[in-house]
């Protein structure tokens, strides 16, 4: 069974600096890591995906995430947070057979002026 | 851009009425989702189709049904709602031809159950 573990219920920075969003996985064949956020009242967007090659993945709004497969991690970062930046985060998961994401929990990020 | 459309944003219905969930992509996608969402649990996915006519259970099926008659039209069903099913409903797609590729969400349904 595959799982994805999102310690962090939140994560509060201020505007300017950088910030790390945490996610670790388990699953049984290559994982497929995805990003996603959620703002109020929306659906899910998809910021960015790890399939294979560069462990460092850039995607939109000036994310990137850097796939660890040691540690089987894959945090979220950006150097400098924006206000408009808050929101629910969620981390995906699948192996690469497969059709199913497994989600985590969640990460509110809330960022202050 | 991929569109996928939920047909309610908010529904308010009664203990033991039948509700149905429905959500429309206009992307020719095989693949589309149901999924629950709960503050703390994030999304847990109900019933998965990959073809018309054809399902598959998720994590959490039990009190729901689904319907795919057509292509670009996926129901989820609530045979006799009950008030734990009171949640955010996301509908999503994706191209089983290109395994790699994201879902595509809907904004949700916003379901409360009295």
């Amino acid at each position: 069974a595959q799982s994805v573990a999102q310690p962090e219920d939140q994560v509060n920075v201020a505007e300017g600096n950088p910030l790390t969003v945490k996610c670790t996985y388990s699953v049984s064949g290559n994982p497929y890591l995805f990003w996603y956020v959620q703002y109020p009242n929306r659906g899910l967007q998809f910021l960015l995906k790890y399939i294979t090659g560069d462990n460092l993945v850039k995607g939109s709004y000036g994310f990137e995430a850097e796939f660890n497969k040691s540690q089987t991690s894959f945090h979220l970062k950006k150097p400098s947070a924006l206000v408009s930046d808050s929101a629910l985060y969620f981390c995906a998961v699948r192996d690469g057979a497969g059709n199913m994401l497994t989600f985590g929990g969640g990460t509110r990020l809330m960022v202050k002026p | 851009d991929v569109k996928v459309t939920q047909s309610s944003r908010y529904l308010v219905k009664r203990t033991g009425e039948k509700v149905f969930l429905e959500c429309v992509q206009d992307m020719d996608h095989e693949n589309m989702f149901w999924y629950r969402q709960d503050p703390g649990l994030g999304l847990r996915l109900i019933y998965f189709s990959y073809d018309v006519k054809m399902k598959e259970k998720g994590d959490i099926p039990e009190g729901y049904s689904v319907s795919r008659e057509k292509k670009e039209r996926f129901s989820l069903i609530l045979e006799s709602a009950s008030t734990n099913q009171t949640s955010m409903y996301l509908c999503a797609s994706n191209d089983a031809g290109r395994s790699n590729q994201p879902q595509h969400f809907g904004d949700g349904t916003r379901l409360s159950i009295l």
